[in-house]
């Protein structure tokens, strides 16, 4: 099974200022098709799972450009540019390359300092 | 507007069967399938299974497999969970996804199945 590895698990920002979130996969992500189904996942505290990033890089319709997503093959990246309050929550990564067995990262906390 | 509205939360003892319910609108049903996903306090999201929304094929993890049920109502644009078997590790809030692209592209807003005696 595909197993995908977040650091930090917990991260804790001041305002204002940028955040990094490493999500590294145990198998290659790139299907067969030569697309990367790899996406990232914002949960804030009692609200159901919001995508903010799909094919490593595409941002959805309404998320803020200060989230930006990249990376390649087995290493991914979730940045926040500069962080606020709204930002807090847990962030998750999924594969989706090797379904039927999609799979998500443990999760990054992300608090405010 | 895409919408996925899931039933409301439940209590259950072990050993019983809870059944959740997910009303999507906002698009053509048999356009994309749904996807399952929990979270249990304290732990992180899981995929439960998928179900197509065209042929009724489904896929589930392989830890629930045998007791998960993944179903569809085309009438009512609705899908279904079924869980049988329920112990307390299966305590957990259980969300439906409009699965697009190996993707989950809109949520439901989370059904919470406590199971206690």
């Amino acid at each position: 099974d595909v197993v995908l590895t977040q650091s930090p698990l917990s991260q804790s920002v001041t305002l204002g200022q940028p955040a990094s979130i490493s999500c590294r996969s145990s198998q290659s992500l790139v299907y067969s098709d030569g697309k990367t189904y790899l996406s990232w996942f914002q949960q804030r505290p009692g609200q159901s799972p919001r995508r903010l990033i799909y094919k490593v890089s595409n941002r959805d319709s309404g998320v803020p450009d200060k989230f930006s997503g990249g990376g390649s093959g087995t290493d991914f990246t979730l940045k926040i540019s500069r962080v606020e309050a709204e930002d807090v929550g847990v962030y998750y990564c999924m594969q989706g390359t090797h379904w039927p067995l999609y799979t998500f990262g443990q999760g990054t906390k992300l608090e405010i300092k | 507007q895409v919408q996925l509205v899931q039933s409301g939360d439940e209590v259950k003892a072990p050993g019983a069967s809870v059944k959740v319910s997910c009303k999507t609108s906002g698009y053509p049903f048999t356009k994309n399938g749904v996807s399952w996903v929990r979270r249990a306090p304290g732990q992180g999201l899981e995929w439960v299974g998928w179900i197509s929304t065209r042929s009724g094929n489904t896929k589930y993890t392989q830890r629930l497999q045998g007791r998960v049920t993944l179903t569809t109502d085309k009438s009512t644009s609705t899908a279904y969970m079924e869980l049988r078997g329920l112990t307390s590790g299966d305590t957990a809030v259980y969300y439906c996804a409009k699965d697009v692209d190996y993707s989950f592209e809109s949520w439901g807003q989370g059904t919470l199945v406590t199971v206690s005696s």
